[in-house]
């Protein structure tokens, strides 16, 4: 079965740059979830989409940005990066008719250094 | 706001003994749902376990079975016979009901399991 597909795997950049994650739900997956987990630390929710529209807004910083495309996968964007970003990104799809089950993808890993 | 409090960073038994996880959660919700997540060395998120807050019956995923009390807001998590490769962070979740769209989980912050042979 498909799964939620993630790209890039790790990546690694400087204080400053730019970063982009990208996201590709399960097919008729119409829910995208982000969430950031840094070292040690539970997966803390960021930002998610229902329908290509924007749902609910966790503890995402302002530098990040994301939005989910007609297609439904979805993109975080992640500018002025610091060290504290260094962290490993999930990205969870569901059905948004009610049934309750998030899948995981295998997460992007994200060192700033 | 909804909390979830795992109290036992970790613990640590031996192969084929029976082990359990503790969860609270607070939460003003009647509907919701609670969940167990097994993060294993690779990373990877896999739901283990499953439970419908307006279900009675405890949930059981052969070897995982949870104890669900809705009024004490507890969910602990059981594994029976427990295998090497359950070595791993549990996570316990929450999330609230909803007829459609998005709905966010909030985690507990994990209890990381070693089994030992």
């Amino acid at each position: 079965a498909a799964g939620v597909i993630q790209s890039p795997r790790h990546l690694i950049k400087e204080k400053r740059e730019t970063a982009t994650l990208k996201c590709y739900p399960i097919p008729r997956h119409d829910t995208v979830y982000w969430y950031q987990q840094g070292p040690g630390q539970d997966p803390q929710f960021l930002i998610s989409f229902y329908e290509k529209m924007q749902s609910d807004k966790g503890s995402i910083p302002d530098r990040f940005s994301a939005q989910q495309f007609s297609d439904y996968h979805s993109e975080l964007n992640m500018s002025s990066l610091e060290l504290g970003d260094s962290a490993l990104y999930f990205c969870a799809s569901s059905l948004g008719d009610g049934t309750y089950e998030q899948y995981f993808g295998p997460g992007t890993r994200l060192t700033v250094t | 706001a909804q909390t979830v409090t795992q109290s036992q960073p970790e613990m640590s038994v031996q192969e084929a003994e029976t082990v359990t996880l503790s969860c609270t959660y607070d939460t003003s919700e009647n509907n919701y749902y609670l969940f167990w997540y097994k993060q294993p060395p690779s990373r990877q998120m896999i739901l283990v376990i499953r439970q419908e807050a307006y279900k009675q019956q405890n949930a059981t995923e052969n070897r995982f079975s949870v104890n669900f009390q809705k009024a004490a807001k507890s969910f602990s998590l059981k594994i029976s016979d427990s295998q090497l490769g359950d070595t791993a962070m549990y996570f316990c979740a929450f999330m609230k009901q909803r007829s459609e769209g998005a709905q966010k989980l909030v985690f507990g912050q994990g209890t990381r399991l070693t089994i030992n042979p």
